[in-house]
């Protein structure tokens, strides 16, 4: 059984930067796992914010970045907003299927 | 504008079943893998099933293999998830997800949407 891994929680202040990762037990995350990041706030679907690593859709904020780090993918927010509160998941492929990582929530303080 | 919507969700004894439909518009599911993702209330996302453009690839999660059944009708643009043998665990709300991808440089990228907007299933007696 696959298992993706990202920070239960993590916290940051208005206008600050914080990285969340996304671990893999099969190992390290490499580009070809394509992994994806979305965004999802209460009582809402999520929204696709970056894809295949780096990639940002038309309407990802530019201070949304994604990369590799240390054997992990990572979503970085560099100058957090308020609206950036809300759950983030990544997603990752494994030769045919796709497994979510179990969330972290980022509180805005 | 592109689109999915969901239906089909409701109310269902253990060991019942249901069909969930995910209408899409402003493109069409012969071009595109489509999936099914659930999230129990208050809990995170589960990747469930997909199913290549014309069908003929299908994947599922352990959780669901053999109990669930994905197919899409491409003339009516349209994909289902048949949800047989179906288990309390099997609350969640249902969402539909289109997958795309491209070459670019040689690399291939693969992305996620739109997303409907779910529909819930409550399995109870």
């Amino acid at each position: 059984q696959t298992v993706v891994t990202q920070e239960p929680s993590l916290t940051v202040s208005p206008g600050g930067t914080v990285t969340l990762t996304c671990a893999s037990s099969t190992g390290a995350v490499t580009s070809a796992y394509y992994p994806n990041w979305f965004q999802q706030k209460p009582g809402q679907a999520p929204r696709a914010l970056i894809y295949s690593t780096s990639n940002k859709h038309s309407w990802t904020p530019a201070r949304f970045s994604g990369s590799l780090l240390g054997g992990k993918a990572a979503l970085t927010l560099s100058g957090v907003q308020p609206e950036d509160e809300a759950e983030y998941y990544c997603l990752l492929y494994y030769g045919g299927d796709w497994v979510f990582g179990g969330g972290t929530k980022l509180t805005v303080l | 504008e592109v689109q999915l919507v969901e239906s089909g969700g409701g109310l269902v004894q253990p060991g019942g079943s249901l069909r969930l439909s995910c209408a899409a518009s402003g493109f069409t599911l012969r071009s595109h893998w489509m999936h099914w993702v659930r999230q129990v209330a208050g809990k995170g996302l589960v990747w469930v099933s997909r199913i290549n453009g014309d069908g003929t690839s299908i994947r599922y999660a352990d959780s669901v293999k053999g109990r669930f059944t994905i197919s899409k009708d491409n003339a009516k643009d349209t994909l289902y998830l048949q949800m047989d043998s179906l288990r309390d665990e099997d609350t969640a709300m249902y969402y539909c997800l289109r997958e795309s991808s491209a070459t670019v440089a040689g690399t291939p990228k693969f992305w996620f949407d739109p997303w409907g907007q779910g529909t819930l299933v409550t399995v109870s007696s």
